[in-house]
């Protein structure tokens, strides 16, 4: 099964707003709600920021919103701060008892 | 507090094999779906197997089918991977996480490097 494709990356100012796309099919992001985002700074392991499209797990700031329509799902992050610079990546169950991630995109904060 | 410990990582030639573990603590392990999610240096998050509270349901990326397996000890709080038949493609950092809300990994570990090069 294919990666879930990202753009390589975005950028914005301090207090602005980016969204990252996640592209997938019918089969995996269009087919299910079990599309989770993951932060992750350099040398560290991933984060959890939002499950189930759209949910936020505890301890993560309300500056971190998920959505989806059809076969594509996206991440919001509002406000944007310095320590949001990082490597974001999608999931999504990809029927057949398989995940899959998206290849990643890189937040660069201006 | 959640932990995850993961270990036996390093340098094996192609061919060979490895043993990688996880240790869990602050939780109760046998309740969870455990992954481990491997990624290559520079690059992006795979995932590469999972494993159901009781051992009984295992499921494998189909790149490491039949030569990664999967197990957990549930009195020993242990989530492990042995890897065998390894080949340059392997290389990566390898996380177990815990699958703790629907559809998602809420805890991970640190990661172990497992570098296959003749």
């Amino acid at each position: 099964q294919s990666a879930l494709t990202q753009p390589r990356s975005v950028s914005g100012s301090p207090g602005q707003s980016v969204t990252i796309s996640c592209t997938g099919t019918s089969s995996d992001v269009g087919g299910y709600n079990y599309v989770s985002w993951y932060q992750q700074h350099p040398g560290k392991a991933p984060k959890l920021v939002i499950y189930e499209v759209n949910k936020r797990p505890s301890g993560v700031p309300d500056r971190f919103s998920g959505s989806k329509s059809g076969n594509t799902a996206s991440l919001t992050v509002s406000g944007l701060q310095a320590e949001d610079e990082a490597d974001y990546y999608c999931s999504s169950y990809g029927g057949n008892k398989n995940w899959i991630f998206g290849g990643g995109t890189k937040v660069t904060v201006l | 507090e959640v932990h995850l410990v993961e270990s036996g990582g390093g340098l094996v030639q192609p061919g060979g094999s490895l043993r990688l573990c996880c240790a869990a603590s602050g939780f109760t392990f046998s309740n969870h779906w455990m992954m481990w999610v491997r990624q290559a240096p520079g690059k992006g998050l795979e995932w590469v197997a999972n494993i159901d509270g009781d051992g009984s349901e295992k499921n494998y990326v189909d790149s490491v089918k039949g030569r990664f397996t999967i197990s957990r000890d549930n009195a020993k709080n242990s989530l492990c991977l042995q890897l065998n038949g390894l080949r340059a493609e392997d290389s990566a950092v390898y996380y177990c996480a815990r699958d703790g809300l629907p559809g998602a990994r809420d805890y991970w570990g640190q990661g172990t490097l497992v570098t296959v090069s003749s």
